[in-house]
């Protein structure tokens, strides 16, 4: 199946810890794996992403990690702002060139 | 253009009425998405178009939602005979996928349709 499950569904965190998100996949045909960011009234945005021949990638505070044997992938950002409060989305594809997203996790970071 | 454009980017409808949806996705995007998010929830697939091919519309709910994709640019979603459960935000997005590659999707900010 395309399923993919996220947790948590929301997540709090004072200012300057990191947060943690995390999806689980079934389709082992996915390869690709983006996460996207989406701020009240505005469409997801594409903050990161990966593909299935490297474990780890890193942009500044935020970075995703993969494990394709176990099927779950990461996204981790340090440092946190109150401007990273938002909901963020895992997805997933590559059995073709359609995405599957996860449910969303919303994040507030409290100062 | 820079980004993708959806219009209007708010509609109010009255329950039975057609409506549509528009969708300009970035110039040389050759797949193009929509999809439905309903307030709090993720989001849900509606149709897919690449290029000249059959697009995929696996995800329309029922057969009151229809779409299309003119000259393998704009596309228009329309929904006839609007009920309450279709308010919702509706969302397109396009991508460029190359040589069978898969590539993020560039999100319009999306059309919030409430149907009264």
């Amino acid at each position: 199946g395309e399923n993919v499950e996220q947790h948590p569904s929301t997540l709090s965190v004072q200012e300057g810890d990191s947060a943690v998100i995390k999806c689980t996949y079934s389709d082992s045909a996915s390869n690709y794996f983006p996460w996207y960011k989406q701020e009240l009234g505005k469409g997801p945005q594409l903050i990161i992403d990966i593909r299935s021949n490297v474990g780890e990638k890193k942009d500044q505070r935020i970075a995703v990690t993969l494990n394709k044997t176990a099927k779950h992938f990461s996204l981790h950002i340090t440092e946190t702002q109150p401007e990273d409060s938002a909901v963020y989305f895992c997805a997933h594809g590559g059995g073709g060139n359609k995405l599957t997203f996860g449910t969303g996790t919303q994040l507030k970071v409290e100062l | 253009g820079a980004g993708v454009s959806q219009s209007p980017s708010n509609k109010v409808t009255e329950k039975g009425k057609d409506v549509e949806l528009r969708c300009d996705p970035i110039s040389g995007h050759t797949a193009l998405y929509w999809y439905r998010q309903s307030l709090g929830q993720g989001l849900e697939f509606l149709i897919y178009f690449q290029g000249n091919s059959a697009p995929d519309k696996s995800g329309l709910p029922s057969d009151r939602f229809s779409a299309e994709r003119t000259g393998g640019s704009v596309s228009t979603l329309t929904i006839q005979r609007t009920q309450q459960e279709d308010s919702a935000v509706y969302l397109c997005a396009s991508s460029f996928p190359t040589g069978g590659i898969i590539y993020g999707y560039t999100f319009g900010s999306g059309t919030r349709l409430t149907v009264v």
